[in-house]
């Protein structure tokens, strides 16, 4: 059974600090997703990362995927109220057959 | 665009009684479809998943089954529902060969046995 391990679990900071969350795995992931998720809604994808040592960045997010494609990061620049959220990261083993597997999250709260 | 629709958004309903949850999918032609139970604390619980019509794989025993009677409609069902079935349903698509493709969420369905 592969494993995703979140961290932290719980982020509290203050709008405009920066921010880095971390998604791990002993297991070698073929893709990994990254969902923000807010109160009452179902995840919305944020990114697909696909190649190892990738980089993404959508506006203030900046996403890595791990050169041995085990692991990820998502760096929040210059944080805002709107980042809050619980962002989950999924990954998927090669070919895709045996799903998606999915961290516990971190739940991300941005302090005016 | 494709759009994914879920219902009832909230439900309670008292133990042992029948649910039924239902998903659609729109834009879309013979996706992959999901069924995940979200518990605080749990992550996201693969329950059912489907790769086309009658066709159901069930992740976990429990008490609760799926159905897929057209192509794009997906329901979740239960004769009699526990205390531990309460928690926050999610139905999701894929496209793709496998079920490790990039997956989008519905709204999802806050259940709660009483």
């Amino acid at each position: 059974t592969q494993l995703l391990e979140q961290s932290p679990q719980f982020l509290s900071i203050q709008e405009g600090e920066n921010l880095t969350v971390y998604c791990n795995s002993s297991s070698v992931f073929s893709s990994l997703q990254w969902y923000r998720q807010e109160p009452g809604e179902g995840p919305v994808l944020l990114v697909t990362v696909v190649t190892g040592g990738e980089v993404k960045k959508l506006k203030r997010l900046t996403f890595q995927f791990g050169d041995a494609r085990k692991d990820s990061s998502l760096h929040i620049t210059a944080a805002q109220p709107g980042d809050t959220g619980l962002y989950l990261c999924a990954g998927a083993t090669g070919g895709g057959a045996d799903g998606l597997t999915f961290g516990k999250g971190t739940h991300l709260i941005i302090q005016p | 665009s494709q759009t994914i629709h879920q219902w009832p958004a909230t439900l309670v309903q008292p133990v042992g009684s029948p649910l039924s949850l239902e998903c659609t999918v729109e834009g879309t032609s013979n996706p992959n479809l999901y069924w995940y139970r979200q518990a605080a604390g749990r992550g996201l619980q693969l329950l059912f998943y489907s790769v086309g019509i009658g066709q159901i794989s069930s992740e976990v025993p429990q008490n609760l089954s799926a159905s897929r009677p057209q192509d794009r409609q997906f329901i979740l069902s239960s004769k009699k529902l526990l205390l531990s079935d309460s928690g926050f349903y999610l139905c999701a698509w894929s496209v793709g060969a496998g079920r490790g493709d990039t997956q989008y969420f519905g709204p999802g369905t806050r259940l709660t046995v009483l």
